[in-house]
């Protein structure tokens, strides 16, 4: 499967622990993105990154919460004590680099990581 | 900064009937506009997109959208609904292929009865 790969797709955490979730863009996409969807809402931007640089973390709460996209690896967003507000859908997305020929606009998107706070 | 409105949180229809999902954007330069499905408990996927070019787009499944720049408008149609087309439908806007920072309105939910 060449799609966006995340994982887990399900993750049950406790008041306080930290959830790490993980992304793999598609093949040849130096790019990604982090949406939340929260219940009954639409997706929210989180943070842009490109391989060992943040390009934009404006929709990232300020506290908490923190993305990284090493020279190897998969991308990680990580959120440091969770609360129950944090529950929610998030979504990683990927893309050629944005210019180049390849990129026709679109995000290729995964299926989720779906976080349950209790 | 850009912006989507989708009209209606959920529309109903009837199987065979038509389909209109309505969006409305906001950009300050011309958009790239896209419609996204989401079925339960997957990722999105895309249906159609508008950059540059004719206005009417011609997706997946059936699914159409027409640019209307005088209107700002992006609405999504589909002439008979299907009962597989029942899911969850995001309109999102950028402007530019430089950084994509998609905009998603809040989704339109679709429900499809016999």
């Amino acid at each position: 499967n060449a799609g966006v790969m995340q994982n887990p797709r399900h993750l049950v955490r406790r008041r306080g622990q930290e959830a790490r979730l993980r992304c793999s863009p598609m093949k040849g996409h130096s790019h990604v993105y982090w949406y939340r969807q929260l219940p009954e809402e639409g997706l929210k931007f989180m943070v842009y990154l490109q391989k060992e640089n943040i390009i934009d973390e404006s929709g990232m709460p300020k506290e908490r919460f923190s993305a990284e996209f090493p020279k190897e690896g998969p991308s990680i967003l990580r959120i440091q004590q969770v609360v129950r507000g944090d529950s929610a859908a998030y979504f990683c997305a990927s893309s050629p680099i944005p210019g180049q020929g390849s990129n026709t606009g679109e995000l290729f998107f995964g299926e989720g990581s779906r976080l349950t706070v209790l | 900064a850009q912006s989507v409105t989708q009209l209606g949180s959920h529309v109903s229809v009837s199987e065979g009937a038509l389909v209109l999902l309505r969006c409305n954007y906001s950009s300050s330069v011309p958009p790239y506009l896209f419609w996204y499905v989401q079925y339960p408990n997957q990722g999105l996927q895309l249906l159609l997109k508008y950059t540059t070019g004719a206005t009417l787009v011609k997706g997946i499944n059936g699914f159409e959208a027409e640019f209307k720049k005088s209107e700002t408008s992006f609405h999504l149609t589909k002439p008979s609904a299907h009962m597989s087309d029942a899911a969850e439908y995001f309109c999102a806007v950028t402007f530019s292929t430089g950084f994509q920072k998609l905009v998603f309105g809040t989704g339109t939910r679709l429900l499809v009865s016999p």
